[in-house]
């Protein structure tokens, strides 16, 4: 089983509702990651855990809380998003980190849009 | 900081033709790895090839290969036999190999293919 599974595959939120995205992965990988996709631009990093801890959070404000319950799954709490949080969320997730040769399998993503 | 560039925003082939796709980066690091991934309009990126920077040898996956230029920081790729499944967009991506920061990815702005029948 070489899937990451996202879901919802879309959701609208309201500015003020509270939302969680999930991932889910049972390919036994330590990494996993949150991206955030624009239109017609490319993914952009937002969160990384290694070993359920959280290893790299690329500045991203606090209304995006990731979690990390165990090993296979990963999710990204929303709170207060504004409309220019509407995206492609994407997850991913890896053997490792630092492996020579660790992929990063991606998610089919969640589109995300904010009223 | 690490950079890609996909100076090809779009490319068009006839199908069974070849086309080939441009990706220059910039680091300062010797060890990195290259990568090509593919996003459908179904949206989920698959990697399609995958280039270890201290190899020599061109990576090649059956109709996929690369034209890997470590001094010129090149990084091309070319598909062969297109074919309708090929339209996506195409994304050139950098792995910094054993930093602290693991295996974080910084990708190119994309190249989208169309595959004229």
């Amino acid at each position: 089983d070489t899937e990451v599974t996202q879901t919802p595959k879309h959701l609208v939120m309201g500015m003020t509702n509270k939302k969680s995205l999930k991932c889910e992965q049972h390919m036994g990988h330590r990494a996993m990651y949150w991206y955030k996709q624009k239109a017609k631009k490319p993914p952009e990093l937002m969160f990384v855990y290694s070993y359920e801890k959280l290893s790299i959070n690329e500045s991203v404000p606090s209304r995006f809380s990731p979690e990390c319950p165990n090993s296979s799954l990963l999710n990204l709490h929303l709170h207060a998003l504004q409309p220019e949080d509407s995206a492609l969320y994407l997850c991913a997730s890896s053997q490792g980190m630092a492996g020579a040769s660790y992929e990063q399998f991606f998610g089919p993503g969640t589109r995300l849009t904010v009223l | 900081a690490q950079t890609v560039t996909q100076s090809q925003p779009e490319m068009s082939v006839q199908e069974a033709e070849t086309v080939t796709l441009s990706c220059t980066y910039d680091t300062s690091e010797s060890d990195y790895y290259l990568f090509w991934y593919k996003q459908p309009p179904s949206r989920q990126m698959i990697l399609v090839i995958r280039q270890e920077a201290y190899k020599q040898q061109n990576a090649t996956e059956n109709r996929f290969s690369v034209n890997f230029q470590k001094a010129a920081k090149s990084f091309s790729l070319k598909i062969s036999d297109s074919q309708l499944g090929d339209a996506a967009m195409y994304f050139c991506a950098y792995r910094v190999l054993f930093k602290a920061a693991g295996n974080k990815l910084t990708f190119g702005g994309g190249t989208r293919v169309l595959v004229k029948p």
